[in-house]
């Protein structure tokens, strides 16, 4: 039992580049979420979904696309990163109302 | 959107010293959670608890959501106890900007 992995753990970016970044769960969990975390802050909620086919936004969507068409997988897409961008961002999945949390993807866009 | 305050921001104890940690939201909430994030970044649950009061160990919460806020505390800390403690609210789990603890040997 892996939990949620996350794919890559570390990334570098040129400015409007895109990528793909992956969180996978074999947890059979619902609800899936991607965060970014700027330093000195709380996590900030990107975008959620609550089954798979299904996508909501969150706090901060603007910048971001998300799929989730194996209910394992949630992918999140930068299709034109900015230097704003630079975080770390976490996956999660909720079993009931426990959050189980990825162990991050630090991503620097220069 | 609802707003979440922690205080205080930073927190410095000696091992064996009890600490409590404060979490206020600025409008109802039907959802409250509380995280440590490990110095090597990992976010672990480690309540959730929109009301009353829940024990794990040396670690209790207690949350009046009628006056909106919550209590982490910690008893006879530990050095393993350091990191960064994040109260979270509602379904879209808006987090407060955390209390930095560190425990001292």
């Amino acid at each position: 039992n892996a939990g949620v992995t996350q794919t890559p753990k570390f990334r570098v970016l040129k400015t409007g580049q895109s990528m793909t970044l992956l969180c996978a769960q074999d947890m059979n969990h619902e609800y899936m979420y991607w965060y970014r975390q700027d330093p000195g802050m709380g996590l900030r909620l990107i975008h959620y979904s609550v089954g798979e086919g299904t996508t909501a936004k969150g706090e901060v969507p603007d910048g971001y696309n998300v799929s989730r068409l194996k209910k394992q997988n949630f992918l999140l897409g930068l299709e034109s990163a900015a230097p704003s961008q630079t975080s770390v961002y976490f996956c999660a999945s909720t079993l009931g109302n426990e959050q189980f949390f990825g162990p991050g993807t630090r991503l620097t866009v220069l | 959107g609802i707003q979440v305050e922690q205080s205080p921001p930073d927190l410095i104890l000696q091992e064996g010293a009890n600490s409590t940690l404060r979490c206020n939201f600025s409008d109802s909430v039907n959802n409250l959670q509380w995280f440590h994030q490990n110095p090597w970044g990992q976010l672990i649950n480690l309540f959730y608890i929109p009301s009353g009061t829940k024990q794990n160990g040396r670690l209790s919460a207690t949350t009046v959501a009628t006056e909106r806020y919550s209590l982490l505390y910690i008893s006879s800390s530990q050095t393993t106890d350091s990191g960064v403690y994040f109260c979270a609210v509602e379904g879209d789990m808006r987090f407060g900007a955390g209390t930095r603890l560190t425990v001292k040997p």
